[in-house]
């Protein structure tokens, strides 16, 4: 298993855009979580789905939205991007939904710059 | 609110020197923490937890639950522990979920 996946590794958009990320969990897992990590920050939570449902969301505008598909990969929506969107996007998936009892494998990240 | 602090962001230690990443949160329930680490040009990856209360690569960590605290220890700090080093706190609530909060992060660099 290559662990978790994302797509694509780096984005440049223009602000106003939209953009669209793709996560592929590890084989069997149900839970993928989205973090934002801005330069010389720590990763920020943005949303959790598990079994396809929202199960957590952070303090991030509307202009930011997810799905979990049938086959457990995610999408992260961005919409009327911003030059503060600019980020390391972070993907983690887990077997089950809560972190204390299995661990979260985060993949390499998407690289999204805005100018 | 939970709230996660690292006040280092840099650490610098010799090969050999103990070393201690201190972690501090806010939380008025009983959360879980974790380290999670990230080696230069890999993934963020989990380093320990505090409910396993096991030892990894010879850093532990132990919850203070009256100083709030879950600082990192190892006896004797190695080159390979050179990293960037994330503390983190999950407490369920309704509209988090069971995320992960994420401190600022402590780079750790062990000189020879």
């Amino acid at each position: 298993d290559a662990g978790v996946t994302q797509s694509p590794t780096h984005l440049i958009k223009t602000r106003g855009q939209h953009v669209t990320l793709r996560c592929s969990p590890i084989s069997g897992h149900k839970s993928v979580s989205w973090y934002q990590q801005v330069l010389g920050q720590g990763p920020q939570f943005i949303f959790q789905y598990y079994e396809k449902e929202e199960r957590g969301r952070g303090n991030f505008p509307d202009r930011f939205s997810a799905r979990q598909f049938p086959n457990y990969s995610s999408e992260l929506n961005v919409n009327a991007l911003l030059l503060g969107d600019s980020a390391l996007y972070l993907c983690a998936s887990s077997a089950v939904l809560a972190p204390s009892s299995y661990e979260q494998y985060f993949g390499p990240g998407t690289r999204l710059t805005v100018t | 609110a939970q709230r996660v602090t690292q006040p280092e962001k840099l650490l610098s230690v010799f090969k050999g020197a103990p070393v201690e990443l201190k972690c501090n949160y806010s939380y008025s329930g009983s959360p879980e923490l974790f380290w999670y680490v990230q080696y230069s040009r890999q993934r963020l990856q989990l380093l320990l937890r505090h409910i396993s209360r096991e030892s990894i690569k010879g850093f532990t960590a132990d919850l203070n639950k009256g100083e709030t605290s879950f600082h990192l220890k190892k006896p004797f700090a190695q080159e390979e522990d050179s990293a960037m080093y994330y503390c983190a706190l999950s407490a369920p609530n309704s509209n988090s979920g069971y995320a992960l909060n994420f401190g600022k992060g402590t780079s750790l660099l062990v000189t020879p």
